[in-house]
């Protein structure tokens, strides 16, 4: 267990709708990274957020938001849903993204867009 | 932004033998490269890391290297046994920048009893 939580599990749901992936990092760490993984692009990084603030943004579509809140939970917000964003979402999290810091994956969202 | 690149894709060895995979990143800014494993219907975990400064780090049966000249590094497992089977993943990050990671596209390993 890496302490990085992550809800719901599974996610089932039709093209067109929007739903929000929720992430609580581990105790301390203040930086929350976003990432994707499907099997014909493997894992990319979508956002990261740092106490936040929002640090860095990678391949991530305007459908697409995320935030992070005071309590430092993150939400990663999918809308206009399509097929192809059907995919594994994971959430990571380290001490503060400035050091070489080991990023403790979540146990990730799994999306199925029908 | 930077791109990783990793070969094999897939890698099958007998068990006690060797298993080497390659990576490659493009930004020169880069300067942090973990390596993770994916189980399957896991989460990846960290097995070992590189930081720029450094050529080669060992942890016991894994070691990897780095040549920063050519940007590729490489993760070794020696003395392969069957629960080394997993999805292995290179990724490249700029401390500097966030440390978000790039990752490589990911080599399945099976080690064959």
């Amino acid at each position: 267990d890496s302490g990085v939580t992550q809800t719901p599990k599974h996610l089932i749901t039709a093209t067109g709708q929007r739903v929000t992936l929720r992430c609580s990092p581990r105790s301390g760490d203040l930086s929350v990274y976003w990432y994707q993984q499907s099997l014909d692009q493997g894992l990319q990084f979508l956002i990261q957020y740092y106490n936040g603030e929002e640090r860095a943004k990678g391949n991530i579509l305007e459908r697409f938001s995320a935030q992070q809140f005071p309590d430092l939970h993150s939400e990663l917000n999918l809308s206009s849903l399509e097929l192809g964003d059907s995919a594994l979402y994971f959430c990571a999290s380290s001490a503060d993204g400035l050091a070489y810091d080991e990023q403790y994956f979540g146990p990730g969202t799994r999306l199925t867009v029908t | 932004g930077e791109n990783v690149e990793q070969h094999p894709s897939t890698l099958s060895v007998q068990e006690g033998d060797s298993a080497v995979i390659k990576c490659t990143y493009s930004d020169s800014a880069s300067n942090y490269f973990p390596w993770y494993k994916q189980e399957l219907g896991k989460r990846p975990q960290l097995i070992i890391d590189i930081r720029s400064n450094v050529g080669e780090k060992k942890d016991q049966r894994i070691a990897v290297t780095l040549n920063k000249t050519a940007k590729h590094f490489s993760l070794h497992i020696t003395e392969t046994q069957p629960e080394d089977s997993a999805v292995y993943f290179c990724a490249a990050s700029s401390v500097d920048t966030g440390n978000q990671f790039y990752f490589g596209t990911g080599t399945s390993l099976t080690v064959i009893p």
